[in-house]
């Protein structure tokens, strides 16, 4: 069955540092790809999307293509900020279902 | 603009009890879910509702029930809480169902432990 597949955490990094959270998915057809985030105490709310091929979402600074050739859509971002502390989750919409990453945990030092 | 709402968000229960999570939104979408997040496991759908009046299984539904009570709202039932239900659980809606663009917008969540 479908399935997203997500660089395990935690991830520390000092401010300003380039970001990136690998994720990789297993899907039939062609799904729409998805990065949420969530913030400490709050529910996930989206941070960005694409829905076909060589489409770039981007959000925040932060941006990820969707590769269908590597069944990726990795997330990055050139500069975080002690902000961007939360947990990333990569995600996928298929036809029947929505598929969730088991998420990254970032931590952004000042 | 409240969004989702769910309550509580914390909650301790002894084994045997039964206790019922509340979510309702306020952005008249039509599809709502409930989802329970546990370390190193993701989110994993436990029910979803198409719309009004219905109500399916998702990924893991043993122990739980669930009411579409009106197209805001849409509660989950424990009605014998094991320890294996201590999660967060999160509430959520979409306008539509399984829809491949669709943005689900979730509640902050319920803490539950169950001793």
């Amino acid at each position: 069955g479908d399935s997203v597949t997500q660089m395990e955490g935690p991830v520390t990094l000092s401010e300003e540092a380039f970001l990136t959270i690998n994720c990789t998915y297993t899907a039939t057809g062609y799904p729409s790809l998805f990065w949420y985030v969530q913030y400490p105490g709050e529910g996930l709310q989206l941070l960005l999307k694409a829905t076909k091929a060589d489409d770039k979402g981007s959000n925040k600074g932060f941006e990820a293509t969707y590769r269908k050739e590597t069944t990726s859509f990795h997330l990055e971002k050139g500069s975080v900020q002690v902000s961007d502390s939360a947990v990333y989750f990569c995600a996928l919409s298929n036809l029947n279902q929505f598929y969730f990453g088991t998420g990254t945990s970032l931590t952004v030092i000042p | 603009n409240a969004g989702v709402t769910q309550t509580p968000k914390f909650q301790v229960l002894k084994t045997g009890q039964s206790m019922t999570l509340q979510c309702a939104q306020d952005m008249n979408h039509n599809s709502m879910y409930w989802y329970r997040q546990d370390p190193g496991m993701g989110l994993r759908l436990i029910y979803y509702s198409a719309s009004e009046g219905t109500t399916d299984k998702g990924e893991v539904p043993n122990g739980y029930n669930v009411s579409r009570l009106n197209k805001r709202e849409f509660s989950l039932r424990l009605e014998s809480a094991a320890p294996s239900q201590t999660s967060v659980y999160f509430c959520a809606s979409s306008e539509r169902l399984w829809a491949k663009n669709e943005k689900l917008f979730f509640g902050s969540g319920t803490q539950l432990s169950v001793l």
